[in-house]
């Protein structure tokens, strides 16, 4: 069994701040980690994915992730948010891929808020 | 190139009434999933086609909900005896093969049951 945890429903920052988004996971199996942003009316956007190697990944629009497997963590962060960086952002896990299916598990998402 | 489309984007009924959602995936895409995001929640899964068939529909929440996919692209997810909660925004994705790891949406299709 899979799931995530996203700290903070809500999150607000100033325009130029660091933007810090918290997702940890509990996976029986190794996971996968995403990060999905989106934009009112739209579907989900990829922003960034972890599978297997390097455990900083980088995303678009300047976003990345570390995977901690110690803390069970993949945290989002971007160094200077951006007007255009308002958004609801979910954190999902899944299973390898090698069995096929993998659905993915999200969290409850966390409302990203820039300001002026 | 196109990506994952879903008609219609918003679909009102009433108590009780049958629908069918519709969605169309990434052209040779393989693999398709249906989630459902329900007000201030992440999306559910609900369940997944490799091919034509369904090779798990344990997010189904119960047999009012139907999927199919008959020629292993477009599918349709459908809902019979209605209720009023079973309004939410229902999410098609697609993925390439059983081999890759992204999934790919649409913008999916916003249900709303009088």
């Amino acid at each position: 069994a899979q799931s995530v945890t996203q700290l903070g429903s809500h999150v607000s920052v100033s325009e130029g701040a660091l933007v810090l988004l918290r997702c940890n996971y509990s996976s029986s199996v190794p996971p996968y980690l995403f990060w999905y942003v989106q934009y009112p009316n739209q579907g989900l956007q990829l922003l960034l994915k972890y599978t297997t190697g390097a455990t900083l990944v980088k995303g678009i629009n300047g976003f990345e992730a570390e995977f901690k497997k110690s803390e069970t963590s993949f945290h989002l962060t971007k160094p200077s948010a951006h007007m255009s960086d308002a958004a609801e952002y979910f954190c999902a896990v899944s299973g390898d891929f090698t069995g096929g299916g993998n659905k993915l598990t999200f969290g409850t998402g966390t409302q990203l808020k820039v300001e002026l | 190139g196109a990506g994952v489309s879903q008609t219609p984007s918003n679909k009102v009924t009433e108590k009780g009434k049958y629908v069918e959602l519709r969605c169309d995936p990434i052209s040779g895409h393989t693999a398709l999933y249906w989630y459902r995001q329900s007000l201030g929640q992440g999306p559910e899964f609900l369940i997944y086609f490799q091919g034509t068939g369904a090779a798990d529909d344990s997010g189904l929440p119960n047999d009012r909900f139907f999927a199919v996919r008959p020629e292993g692209s477009v599918s349709t997810l459908k809902i019979q005896r209605t209720e009023r909660g079973d309004s939410a925004v229902y999410l098609c994705a697609s993925r390439e093969r059983a081999s890759t790891d992204t999934q790919y949406f649409g913008p999916g299709t916003r249900l709303t049951v009088l």
